[in-house]
Parts: C-alpha cells; structure tokens; sequence
C-alpha cells in the first residue's frame, strides 16, 4: 500500500512558467512533510520541508502547499529555470522520528 | 551543507557473494542513520534504522539476517548484503539526519549476477 504517492511520473514546463509538483498522501497522522531533488547519479538533497501546523512555506523559488483535509501537498516552482530538471521526490514522516515514507518521484524537465 | 559519502557507488557480484557497503557522514556526527532501497520505479523504501554502539532496527519484512548493519562509530555505517541473489539488485541509500534535515548519501547501485 503506497502511503505517499506521486500520480505524475513526468512533467515538462517551459523556461520561466510555474511548474506544478504534486504528491497526495493517505495517512492522516503524517504531519511532517519534505521535498527532495534527485539528479543522476546523485543521492537526493534536501529542498523544502513543512509541517502540519502551516499551509505554506516558501524559500525563493519554491514554496510548498499543505492541504491536510485533502491529504495533498504541491510544490510550485517559479520561475522555473532548466537547472531545476531532476527528479523531485515528496516525503512524509510523523513528527519525532525521522523515518520517511517516499513518493515515487515525478521527473521534471524544464525546456529552454 | 553536510556530506554524506557512500562507498561503493557500483558494485557487480556473483550470486552468493556478500558485498558490504559504506556510509560515512564526513563532516558531523551521526548517531542515527537510515538505510533506504529503491527498486526500479518505486519509491525509496526504508529498510533498517541504524544505531551507533547498538543494534539496528529492522522494517516489517526486511531480513536482519540477510542484511547485516554495523554502526560501529559516530561517522560509519556499514550495510552487508550477506549471500546476494539478483532479486537484491537495487539501489540503496543511506541517510542521516543533522541539524533537522535529512542528508542522504550518493547511493550504491547493486547489481548481483
């Protein structure tokens, strides 16, 4: 049972438009969320986090939406730029550990 | 930011080998480190949390006898992949957490023949 999922496996954005990242999640006590990015060959690195006590964080170009009644997170990037082309993971962990139930990645490709 | 380093990134072995693999935080300690496997187009899946000067604790339906963890020191992590099969060909990673994020290392693909 996938506790955390990424329906898109691939996106494509134009340089400098929004790029829309989506992850929707079914556990309901998860209250701690992040986002990571995976290049090839690369472990992934931390990019943004948020718990649930906020709908939304932002750092530069990124900020993440936090929808706990539907169980629905997002990543927006703006504008997105051809070096954010990786593969973007969402994340979920109850608060007090650090164990995290993974997405399955959506890859984003941003065109110049 | 913290570096984590893992060694091999590469392996390749005969069915019946057992490989061990690295995971080093290089520039903090580490008390606690995560090991993770991702099977082609899966999500990385949590397979044991490592312990310094104690035991690890394994996930539902992970071996702890086919998949030997050692935390013998505040900056190592070793995870042995006792008597591969090719079913064990994936990709793992390992993790730790410093200063509340979650520094991953480069992973080690395995590839048991």
């Amino acid at each position: 049972d996938q506790q955390v999922k990424q329906n898109s496996p691939s996106l494509s954005v134009q340089e400098g438009r929004i790029s829309i990242l989506n992850c929707d999640y079914t556990n309901s006590m998860f209250d701690y969320f992040l986002w990571y990015k995976k290049y090839p060959a690369e472990g992934p690195t931390f990019l943004i986090s948020i718990s649930s006590i906020k709908d939304k964080n932002e750092d530069g170009r990124f900020t993440v939406f936090l929808n706990k009644s539907a169980k629905h997170l997002s990543l927006h990037i703006v504008p997105s730029q051809p070096g954010d082309s990786a593969v973007y993971f969402c994340a979920a962990s109850f608060s007090g550990t650090y164990k995290y139930i993974f997405g399955t990645g959506t890859r984003l490709k941003v065109l110049a | 930011g913290a570096v984590v380093s893992q060694h091999p990134s590469w392996v390749i072995c005969k069915s019946g080998t057992s490989v061990k693999i690295e995971c080093r935080s290089l520039d903090f300690q580490a008390t606690t480190m995560f090991w993770y496997r991702q099977f082609p187009k899966q999500s990385l899946m949590l397979m044991a949390t490592s312990n310094e000067g104690s035991k690890a604790t394994y996930e539902q339906g992970v071996e702890k006898d086919k998949f030997l963890i050692n935390h013998a020191s505040l900056t190592l992590s070793t995870l042995t992949v006792t008597s591969a099969h090719p079913e064990d060909s994936s990709f793992y990673i390992c993790t730790s957490q410093h200063q509340e994020t979650q520094y991953f290392g480069p992973g080690t693909r395995l590839l048991v023949l």
